[in-house]
């Protein structure tokens, strides 16, 4: 069973404050991934990590960060929010766990995220 | 380049048989996945293929054809609660998934 969190789910925020999007999963899986989805449309890799200490940005162009200081943990920050960055935006992970190797991606919840 | 793609929008009747396909066109190849998402909810993990052919899985089987970039995902005795996006996703040579559009499919009774 999968365990991946995202908080908040759902957020409003107004043009211009700095945000930190959790994600967390309890799998002690190495590699975690942020993807960014508008509705009805499809997903786009904005950062990923393959471990602790490592990020790298996606294929989609993105002015949001991330650090991986722990294993379990992949917060996404905005540091000044625009309208454009209004979205849904899903945390993944996938790797080891329990002695297996899962090829598919876990996906959390997702946040909501709107930006007047 | 990497390129996708799938049918924008299927629709089935409740019971019947529905196959949707994709096409991909990635610059490497580790694997094909299709996940199922309900509106406003997270993708869910249907099935994988590594190597040509068919998984099955229950209502669900998936087929795959390296050699055409090639594979659909059929679904049988369709239920009302199929209604979702299914989305086509090849995972390339590291670790990273390039997804399709998605295909939105309506079940009706």
């Amino acid at each position: 069973e999968a365990d991946i969190y995202q908080t908040p789910r759902y957020l409003v925020i107004g043009t211009g404050k700095k945000i930190t999007l959790e994600c967390s999963q309890t799998m002690g899986h190495d590699k975690m991934y942020w993807y960014q989805q508008d509705p009805g449309m499809e997903l786009h890799l904005i950062h990923y990590s393959y471990g602790v200490n490592s990020t790298e940005k996606g294929d989609l162009s993105s002015e949001s960060t991330v650090s991986r200081i722990r294993t379990e943990h992949f917060p996404l920050t905005l540091e000044s929010a625009r309208p454009s960055h209004t979205s849904q935006y899903l945390c993944a992970s996938m790797g080891l766990a329990g002695g297996l190797t899962y090829n598919e991606q876990f996906f959390g919840p997702g946040t909501r995220l709107t930006v007047l | 380049g990497q390129n996708i793609d799938q049918p924008t929008e299927m629709t089935a009747t409740e019971g019947a048989i529905v196959q949707i396909n994709c096409t991909y066109q990635t610059s490497g190849f580790n694997g094909l996945f299709w996940y199922q998402q309900h509106a406003g909810e997270a993708p869910t993990f249907l099935s994988y293929n590594v190597l040509d052919g068919l998984e099955e899985k229950g209502r669900f089987s998936s087929f795959l054809s390296r050699s055409k970039g090639y594979s659909y995902l059929l679904l049988k005795e369709l239920q009302m609660k199929d209604s979702a996006s299914y989305l086509c996703a090849v995972r390339d040579y590291g670790q990273n998934f390039v997804f399709g559009p998605g295909t939105r499919l309506s079940v009706l009774p």
